[in-house]
């Protein structure tokens, strides 16, 4: 099956850039995807990149994808207290289920 | 437009009771997909549906859980008879279209087997 891993914690001060790794093992990824999830509310689509492009740049937030090592990142420039949630890498195979990792939990301290 | 919705929000159940979720995905949305994350751990695959058909249940734990769409339209997630392992976030997602692949997620719901 396909693995998508991330680092489950991550502590930014107000202000600062936030960046959160994922890597994953399915060569076949059409795209891929960051999710958020606020305390107590559902999955909400940030951004997502198609697996031909290196960098997708949306307001505050940067995606770098590098293929050959299969690693993506997520940016979030002057991180707000906003942002604090679970961020979700997901992946999808040539089946187009979604692969997740077991997401990064990010703390904005003041 | 609405967003794909999820009942109930929360559900504490005994173990051995039944338990039977549901989903709305958004309005036209031939593609529906329920996801469960267990114990913090990653959100995992359970099944897809395109329309009424069931399309993959590949990750279906077991065969105390049963998903219909009849109609096509909303789906239920029926779990009978619950037990403790079956705890967790169960999420159902929507797309409009499998080669845009997209796909959006309602609120989840909580479901705890005591």
């Amino acid at each position: 099956g396909e693995d998508v891993e991330q680092s489950l914690f991550l502590s930014v001060r107000e202000g600062d850039s936030s960046v959160i790794n994922c890597t994953y093992t399915d060569s076949s990824s059409t795209y891929l995807y960051w999710y958020k999830q606020e305390p107590g509310a559902g999955l909400q689509l940030l951004t997502y990149i198609f697996s031909n492009m290196d960098m997708k740049q949306d307001q505050r937030l940067t995606v770098l994808l590098n293929k050959k090592d299969k690693h993506l990142s997520l940016r979030i420039a002057d991180t707000q207290t906003g942002d604090s949630a679970i961020y979700f890498c997901a992946e999808n195979g040539d089946d187009y289920k979604l692969s997740f990792g077991a997401g990064t939990t990010v703390t904005v301290r003041a | 437009e609405a967003g794909v919705t999820q009942f109930p929000s929360h559900s504490v159940i005994e173990k051995g009771q039944t338990v039977t979720l549901r989903c709305d995905p958004i309005s036209g949305h031939d593609n529906l997909y329920w996801y469960r994350r267990v114990m913090g751990k990653e959100i995992k695959f359970l099944l897809h549906f395109v329309k009424e058909s069931k399309q993959d249940e590949s990750g279906m734990p077991n065969n105390r859980f049963l998903a219909e769409r009849t109609g096509g339209t909303y789906s239920t997630l029926k779990v009978q008879p619950a037990e403790l392992e079956d705890s967790g976030v169960y999420f159902c997602a929507s797309s409009q279209d499998r080669a845009t692949d997209t796909q959006y997620f309602g609120p989840g719901t909580r479901l705890t087997v005591l």
